[in-house]
């Protein structure tokens, strides 16, 4: 069975320091991997996504992930936080192969950003 | 180009009580997935509907149901609420060819 573990539900940076949220999945078959943000009171944006194309996939916003096979993760970054980075993360993944198969979530990281 | 739209943004129902939740996919998107997501969680998904029919579905009870009409648009319908259902529903649409599911904004349910 799938299954995505994000790791913190709370993360905190300076505004201009590095973003860094982790991210660890499982899956039986080859992942495809998503990035979500949440704004309060909204839906789900989709930041970014790994179908294999390349290991290192770059996403909106300035956020990029890499995709690590040996290591089963899939952390998201940005190297410089603005205040509007502020919102829930969620890494999610899906069964490749199956055309428009269930995404499955984590429980979500949420990002504060200090003045 | 409209989105994934839901209505209604914010519903509130008291137990034992039905209701219906309405999506209307992206222009050219076939499919539609409904998830649940409940207050500080991740969305788990309830079903997914192509061409009419479920295709998929999640570890939710038979009081969940869903419908797809043929111009793609889909239903959620939960009968018998418990309080326990109280969440944010999202449909979300994908195109045929694409695994990348494109959600909307939510409808916010409440039950008392």
């Amino acid at each position: 069975a799938q299954s995505v573990t994000q790791l913190g539900s709370h993360v905190s940076v300076s505004e201009g320091a590095l973003v860094l949220l982790r991210c660890n999945y499982s899956s039986s078959v080859p992942p495809y991997l998503f990035w979500y943000v949440q704004y309060p009171n909204q839906g789900l944006q989709l930041l970014l996504k790994y179908t294999s194309a390349a290991t290192l996939v770059k996403g909106i916003n300035g956020f990029e992930a890499e995709f690590k096979k040996s290591e089963t993760s899939f952390h998201l970054t940005k190297p410089s936080a603005h205040m509007s980075d502020a919102a829930e993360y969620f890494c999610a993944v899906s069964e490749r192969g199956y055309r428009d198969d269930k995404i499955i979530f984590g429980k979500g990281t949420r990002l504060h950003i200090l003045p | 180009d409209a989105g994934v739209t839901q209505s209604p943004t914010h519903l509130i129902k008291t137990r034992g009580q039905q209701v219906t939740l309405r999506c209307s996919p992206k222009s050219g998107h076939d499919t539609v997935s409904w998830y649940q997501q409940a207050l500080g969680q991740g969305p788990q998904f309830i079903f997914q509907y192509y061409e009419e029919e479920e295709r998929q579905r999640g570890n939710f009870p038979d009081r969940f149901s869903g419908h797809q009409f043929p111009n793609y648009s889909s239903e959620l319908n939960v009968n018998a609420l418990l309080l326990g259902d109280s969440a944010l529903y999202l449909c979300a649409s994908s195109p045929g060819d694409q695994e990348t599911q494109y959600f909307g904004p939510g409808t916010r349910l409440l039950v008392l």
